[in-house]
């Protein structure tokens, strides 16, 4: 159990055009989602933190505007990057937490998407 | 952001050598998780270990947690050429909350 999905696995697309990640609980609810990014040979860094039926809440230094996050259902939340451009090419995983409670905190990572942008 | 440092950045070893590598944060933390990413791959959770404990075990697998020093370790026991990865401490600040990841060592081992 606690399976995430994302798709497209990898995505490639020209500049000025955008492109849709989604990230998926296969066999249970998350009301919490978490999408990163991740540059070749770096760590992961926090973008938003996504919870069902209400707005994302973006880290320091993420344009709310170029991705938009949706968080509709609790098995599914979207990242839009909107208007790519080449520098917006990175690996995109999302990680969604189990249930209600949290006392510790599990998480489940999605595989990861990447996106290339010409 | 609280992001961690690991230590080292990168380390080589051969089969069958123990792999040690070190995580420190920066604030207080709820618990202490690390993962291990193969190239272009999505993460693979390994251990998580809580704020009040000090060390736990899994596998060949074993984690120390120094509070008072905010730092944690993670050894890899007598490694296989297949440990070779990228390995990432993370933290979180309040149950519930985002995992704050360190800058990870990437680990080769050599058969």
């Amino acid at each position: 159990g606690a399976v995430v999905s994302q798709h497209p696995s990898r995505v490639i697309c020209k500049s000025g055009t955008s492109v849709k990640i989604e990230c998926r609980s296969l066999d249970f609810q998350a009301t919490t989602m978490f999408w990163y990014r991740q540059f070749p040979k770096k760590s992961l860094m926090l973008m938003a933190t996504s919870n069902e039926g209400s707005k994302a809440t973006y880290e320091q230094g993420v344009e709310k505007d170029k991705f938009l996050i949706n968080h509709a259902s609790l098995t599914l939340s979207t990242l839009t990057v909107t208007s790519a451009h080449p520098e917006d090419s990175s690996f995109y995983i999302c990680s969604a937490r189990r249930g209600q409670r949290v006392s510790y905190n599990e998480q489940f990572f999605g595989p990861g998407t990447r996106l290339t942008v010409l | 952001s609280q992001q961690g440092e690991e230590d080292p950045q990168a380390l080589s070893i051969q089969e069958g050598e123990n792999a040690t590598m070190n995580c420190s944060y920066k604030t207080s933390i709820n618990n202490l998780q690390w993962y291990r990413q193969n190239s272009g791959r999505g993460l693979v959770h390994l251990i998580l270990i809580r704020s009040n404990e000090r060390e736990k075990h899994s596998g060949r697998l074993r984690v120390t947690l120094d509070t008072s020093k905010k730092s944690s370790s993670l050894l890899i026991t007598a490694s296989r050429a297949a440990d070779t990865a990228s390995y990432f401490c993370a933290t979180d600040r309040q149950a519930g909350t985002a995992l704050i990841f360190g800058k990870g060592t990437t680990l080769s081992v050599s058969s």
